[in-house]
């Protein structure tokens, strides 16, 4: 059974930092790019960042570029991202999210608050 | 980034159909298709479709979806209670170099 499960969220002032992490267990890692997508309370889906399997070919929406690293250790069947100057905008549930040609399996969320 | 096009809203009565659009471009659906989502409220999405007509094996066969163009389209037959909720639509843009959302689609079962 693939699993995804997120961890990492909490309340962060704004220009603050945070670390996501999502744990895959159910299919092989390494097989498959990877991506973090977000919804923001009461609002639709946002792609947020993709990763490849090769830990090196990463794609950004622009809102974010410069400012979150998308990264994964295929070792540890994790996938990470790496947050800073955060802003209120950025709030949301990250959800993680296995790429197989299209995001097929989803993780439960983890919620980002940016506020002071 | 541009997203994809979906109604804000589709309702029909119990055991009718409902069919919602999602509107895109040549980067997009019309090369890559698209993927269908479904979302209760307060749960992370479901996939209903991938590359536009295929569909896994968990999803209800009352369920079917289609592409003409750079326009994809899910139909829901014999509508459920369970059905309402949040329809998205996604694919990958080869101009954009990433993913693009539809805007959701809520469905009300009357």
């Amino acid at each position: 059974e693939v699993q995804l499960v997120e961890s990492g969220g909490a309340l962060v002032q704004p220009g603050g930092s945070l670390r996501l992490s999502c744990t895959a267990s159910g299919f092989t890692f390494t097989d498959c790019w990877m991506t973090w997508v977000r919804q923001a309370p009461g609002k639709g889906l946002e792609w947020v960042a993709t990763i490849k399997q090769d830990e090196i070919g990463t794609f950004y929406v622009d809102s974010v570029k410069g400012r979150f690293t998308i990264s994964r250790d295929n070792a540890k069947n994790s996938l990470y991202l790496q947050m800073n100057s955060l802003r209120a905008e950025d709030t949301a549930v990250y959800y993680c999210v296995r790429d197989w040609g299209a995001p097929d399996y989803w993780g439960q969320g983890t919620l980002v608050t940016v506020s002071s | 980034q541009a997203g994809l096009t979906q109604p804000p809203s589709v309702s029909n009565g119990l055991r009718q159909t409902a069919t919602i659009t999602c509107t895109g471009n040549s980067n997009n659906v019309g090369n890559q298709g698209a993927a269908w989502l479904q979302q209760h409220q307060g749960h992370p999405p479901k996939l209903l479709f991938y590359r536009s007509t295929n569909r896994p094996s968990w999803v209800s066969e009352r369920f079917s979806a289609s592409r003409s163009g750079d326009t994809a389209s899910l139909t829901i037959t014999g509508l459920q209670p369970e059905d309402e909720a949040d329809y998205y639509c996604s694919t990958w843009d080869n101009s954009l170099d990433g993913w693009v959302f539809g805007g959701g689609t809520k469905l009300t079962v009357l």
